[in-house]
C-alpha cells in the first residue's frame, strides 16, 4: 500500500520569510496530492491539491510541486504570516487517501 | 448548506460498549470517508464510500463497521469499543474526490 514521509517535522520561521514542507510518496498510482491546514482543536482545511497530471499549481501565496519521477510533492508557503501558524499535513492516494505525520510551522514575528 | 455534520461532539464509552458515530452531508456528494487522528499523528482513513451502496476498507478498518443506504448519511458503528480506539474521528465528503469537506470532529475515550 500507499506509504507517505513528510519532512520537517517542524519549521520555524520569521515572519515574511518562506516555508518549504516536503513529502514522499511510494504507489506510483497515486494520483491525487492533497495538503492539509490544522489548527489546535479544529477540523483539517484543504488549502491547495494537485493532480498527477499537473506538475505546479499555485494559488495566492501557497504553491504545490509534484515530481512524479522522483515520487515527492512539496509545499511552499511565502512570506508567512504569523496566521499561518499551524499543523500542516500532505495526503496521497485517490479514492483513499494516506496522511503524512505533519509539520509543525511556527512564524514568528 | 450545513456541510458535512457529526455527533456527537464527544463521547465517553466504557470497554465492550458498541456505539454508532453520526456523519451526514447536504451537498449531494458521492464520495464520504471516516479517518481517525490519534495525538501527535495524521489521519489514517478506516472505512470510504464512493456512492449509496458501495463501501471498501481503508488503512485501519477492524473494530469499525459502515454502510451506506442514502447519499447523506454514513454512520461508523464501534462493534465492541477498546481503549485502542480512544480519537478523534473525522468524516469527510467529496464530490469527485477531492476530499475537501471535513466535519467537525467527535472526540471519543474508551475508558
Amino acid at each position: 500500500g500507499e506509504n507517505v514521509e513528510q519532512h520537517p517535522s517542524t519549521l520555524s520561521v520569521q515572519e515574511g520569510d518562506s516555508a518549504v514542507i516536503k513529502c514522499t510518496y511510494s504507489d506510483s498510482a497515486s494520483n491525487y496530492f492533497p495538503w492539509y491546514k490544522q489548527e489546535l482543536g479544529k477540523r483539517p482545511q484543504l488549502i491547495i491539491d494537485i493532480r498527477s497530471n499537473v506538475g505546479e499549481k499555485k494559488d495566492q501565496r501557497i504553491a504545490v510541486t509534484l515530481n512524479k519521477t522522483a515520487k515527492h510533492f512539496s509545499l511552499h508557503i511565502t512570506e508567512t504570516q504569523p496566521e499561518d501558524s499551524a499543523v500542516y499535513f500532505c495526503a496521497a492516494g485517490g479514492n483513499k487517501l494516506v496522511f503524512g505525520a505533519g509539520t509543525i510551522l511556527r512564524v514568528k514575528s | 448548506n450545513a456541510g458535512v455534520t457529526q455527533t456527537p461532539k464527544f463521547q465517553v464509552l466504557k470497554t465492550g460498549q458498541s456505539m454508532t458515530l453520526q456523519c451526514a452531508q447536504d451537498m449531494n456528494h458521492e464520495y464520504m470517508s471516516w479517518y481517525r487522528q490519534d495525538p501527535g499523528m495524521g489521519l489514517r482513513l478506516i472505512h470510504y464510500s464512493v456512492g449509496a451502496g458501495i463501501t471498501d476498507q481503508g488503512e485501519v478498518p477492524n473494530g469499525y463497521n459502515v454502510s451506506r443506504s442514502t447519499t447523506e448519511d454514513f454512520p461508523l458503528r464501534l462493534l465492541s469499543a477498546a481503549p485502542s480506539q480512544t480519537s478523534v474521528y473525522f468524516c469527510a465528503s467529496s464530490y469527485s474526490g477531492g476530499w475537501e469537506f471535513f466535519g467537525p470532529g467527535t472526540r471519543l475515550t474508551v475508558l
